[in-house]
């Protein structure tokens, strides 16, 4: 696609729910970052995916958390259990080797912004 | 432990005035600094700077690295109420598989 798609863009659950989160990348863009962003903080790092690689979980907060990526192409981030801290907005970004080299280039989507009631 | 500072954290500014934003940073193997604009949720590239004392402009934005003292400043003159946003400063060091970010500097531009 165009851009970087993430769905839904808003999600309220219950805690202790467990939810799945959507990203779309740019077509042809071998990595793929999930980041977190919470009320007056910058993007903390989940996780990354580079092509057929095993990825990077070195962010992942706790067990609960978890990515795949089927395809090289679509990615689900899914949150089990969830607690109230786990609020937050959820963006991810793709980038093709070279853009990731020269241009610092990771494209972004808008995000998922989850809400845990 | 890698660390990206940014300062302030929020500015509040008139219309037409000329604000500084810091970003100062202690990574091991640095490779470049990014700037970043993020107005509603998805955070837009601006800069990336890898080599100390060269600027980088687009329009009313200018952005310098200085590798020595470990910071980076971005400049925005004649601000103008569309330049609200948050400004995220990230770094990526040689070996790292993703940028690592700083809490970001808040800036709202009033008429």
């Amino acid at each position: 696609g165009a851009g970087v798609s993430q769905s839904p863009s808003n999600k309220v659950t219950e805690k202790g729910k467990d939810v799945e989160l959507r990203c779309d990348p740019i077509s042809g863009h071998t990595a793929l970052y999930w980041y977190r962003q919470s009320l007056g903080q910058g993007l903390e790092f989940l996780i990354y995916f580079q092509g057929n690689s095993a990825p990077d979980k070195s962010g992942l907060p706790s067990d609960r958390f978890s990515a795949e990526r089927t395809g090289g192409s679509v990615s689900t981030l899914t949150i089990q259990r969830t607690q109230q801290e786990d609020s937050a907005v959820y963006l991810c970004a793709s980038s093709s080797f070279n853009s990731r080299a020269t241009a610092g280039g990771y494209t972004f989507g808008s995000g998922t912004r989850l809400t845990v009631v | 432990e890698d660390k990206v500072v940014q300062s302030p954290l929020s500015l509040v500014v008139h219309e037409g005035d000329t604000v500084t934003l810091n970003c100062s940073y202690e990574v091991t193997n640095f490779r470049s600094l990014l700037w970043y604009k993020q107005e509603k949720k998805a955070p837009t590239f601006l800069f990336m700077l890898t080599s100390s004392g060269i600027e980088k402009k687009s329009g009313r934005l200018s952005s310098i690295l200085d590798k020595k003292e470990l910071f980076s400043i971005l400049n925005i003159t004649a601000t103008q109420t569309g330049d609200s946003a948050i400004y995220l400063c990230a770094v990526l060091s040689t070996g790292a598989n993703n940028l690592f970010f700083g809490t970001g500097t808040r800036l709202t531009v009033i008429p």
